[in-house]
């Protein structure tokens, strides 16, 4: 498997601007997860999906962010207007249910900075 | 909620020694798991070990081991044998539904 892939891997933009950030899980698994993470606040979990359902999005910042599963191959998450404070390294991850899938598998992150 | 805590923001240890990184938690669950990742200067988030709460047995893999007290709701990492490969920052995290992270120890591991 090729595990989670993030794209884009380096993101630089403009104050103001709409980005978005895209992922796609591993093959068969049912959780989504989008963490984000900086020097100040460490890791942070922004939100999780079940069967593409959002089941939590308590740690999503603002009204800025927002996140969409439309089906289980692929995960979107959209920071519109972007600010300065938003740069820092986005991760996804997946994972399965079971003994022997659960554990959570991280993405290589996209490097996001906001001018 | 659950929350992480790992005392110790920095450590450095010899090449071939062992060092233990310390981590607590605190939650009202009893059926969950712990791990400690590993992230090197490349960012990528590395699984390193694995625990379930179910089990008193503690995980090993090669080099790593953790001491897992479930009462005191501990959950400390060895690595024996230290490699300068090793340098990296280490979390550990609680999981229920969701992996929670602690805020990390950078190991330096000096030839």
């Amino acid at each position: 498997d090729a595990g989670v892939i993030q794209s884009p891997r380096h993101e630089v933009t403009e104050m103001g601007q709409e980005v978005t950030l895209r992922c796609k899980p591993i093959s068969g698994h049912d959780y989504l997860f989008w963490y984000r993470q900086t020097m100040m606040r460490g890791l942070e979990l922004l939100i999780y999906f079940n069967n593409n359902v959002p089941i939590d999005d308590s740690g999503m910042p603002e009204d800025r962010f927002s996140a969409k599963m439309p089906n289980a191959s692929f995960s979107t998450l959209k920071i519109q207007p972007s600010e300065p404070r938003d740069s820092a390294v986005y991760f996804c991850a997946s994972r399965g249910t079971g003994v022997s899938t659960d554990t959570q598998y991280f993405g290589p992150g996209t490097r996001l900075t906001v001018l | 909620a659950q929350t992480v805590t790992q005392s110790q923001p920095e450590m450095s240890v010899q090449e071939a020694e062992t060092v233990t990184l310390s981590c607590t938690y605190d939650t009202s669950e009893n059926n969950y798991y712990l791990f400690w990742y590993k992230q090197p200067p490349s960012r990528q988030m590395i699984l390193v070990i694995r625990q379930e709460a179910y089990k008193q047995q503690n995980a090993t893999e090669n080099r790593f081991s953790v001491n897992f007290q479930k009462a005191a709701k501990s959950f400390s990492l060895k690595i024996s044998d230290s490699q300068l490969g090793d340098t990296a920052m280490y979390f550990c995290a609680f999981m229920k539904r969701a992996v929670r992270f602690g805020a990390g120890t950078r190991l330096t591991v000096k030839p």
